[in-house]
């Protein structure tokens, strides 16, 4: 049973520039959210998507936008990149939207902005 | 808003030593609390997860308690190995189902 996995592992943009980050959530589970973990910091929520919508949202500005497919599978989308979006970014998955259950995490994909 | 808390930011042991990494938060309205490990430039590794009704969890040398009323969480690691070097992280869960992260605490284990 494969666990989340995130693709690509590493990335190198310049700024100004867009990125996409693609997620695929474990076995069973249909809610994906994603964080943000600069250098030395803990992770910081940016959204969750449930039935293919945006359920809940971080204190994160619009260049942050996110999709889901009905397979499930996540992708997060950064326009407009800044230096400070260089950060390794994290996706969860759970079996539903409730605050009770586990969240299992992937790899993370790190982007790094020059 | 919720605040985590963990000090100190960084501990160094000597291998064998049995000890204690601390978590504080702000807002004892929790669902959870989970303890993760991450090793350097890698993803998040769910050690225990407790949940609000429980006091304590515990797997292998690894036991987490939580009291919620305090706002405290611990996580005991016993007999410490040089394996167990790594980033622990606590993270609590919102109503919200949001998870709201510590800085994390970075052990050391001398051999």
């Amino acid at each position: 049973d494969a666990g989340v996995t995130q693709s690509p592992t590493h990335l190198i943009k310049t700024r100004g520039q867009q990125v996409t980050l693609r997620c695929s959530p474990k076995s069973g589970h249909d809610t994906v959210s994603w964080y943000q973990q600069a250098l030395g910091q803990g992770p910081q929520f940016i959204f969750q998507y449930y039935e293919e919508e945006e359920r809940q949202r971080g204190n994160f500005p619009d260049r942050f936008s996110g999709h889901q497919f009905p397979n499930y599978s996540s992708e997060l989308n950064v326009n407009a990149l800044l230096l400070g979006d260089s950060a390794l970014y994290l996706c969860a998955s759970s079996p539903v939207p409730s605050s009770s259950y586990e969240q299992y995490f992937g790899p993370g994909t790190r982007l790094t902005v020059t | 808003k919720q605040e985590v808390t963990q000090i100190p930011a960084a501990l160094s042991v000597p291998e064998g030593e049995n000890l204690v990494l601390n978590c504080s938060f702000t807002d004892s309205a929790i669902y959870n609390l989970q303890w993760f490990r991450q090793d350097p430039g890698k993803g998040l590794t769910s050690l225990l997860l407790i949940q609000s009704s429980q006091r304590e969890q515990t797997s292998g040398r690894l036991n987490a308690s939580l009291d919620k009323s305090s706002g405290r969480s611990t996580l005991y690691i016993a007999a410490s190995q040089p394996g167990d070097s790594a980033t622990y992280l606590c993270a609590v869960t919102g109503a919200n189902s949001k998870l709201t992260f510590g800085k994390g605490i970075t052990l050391s284990v001398r051999p």
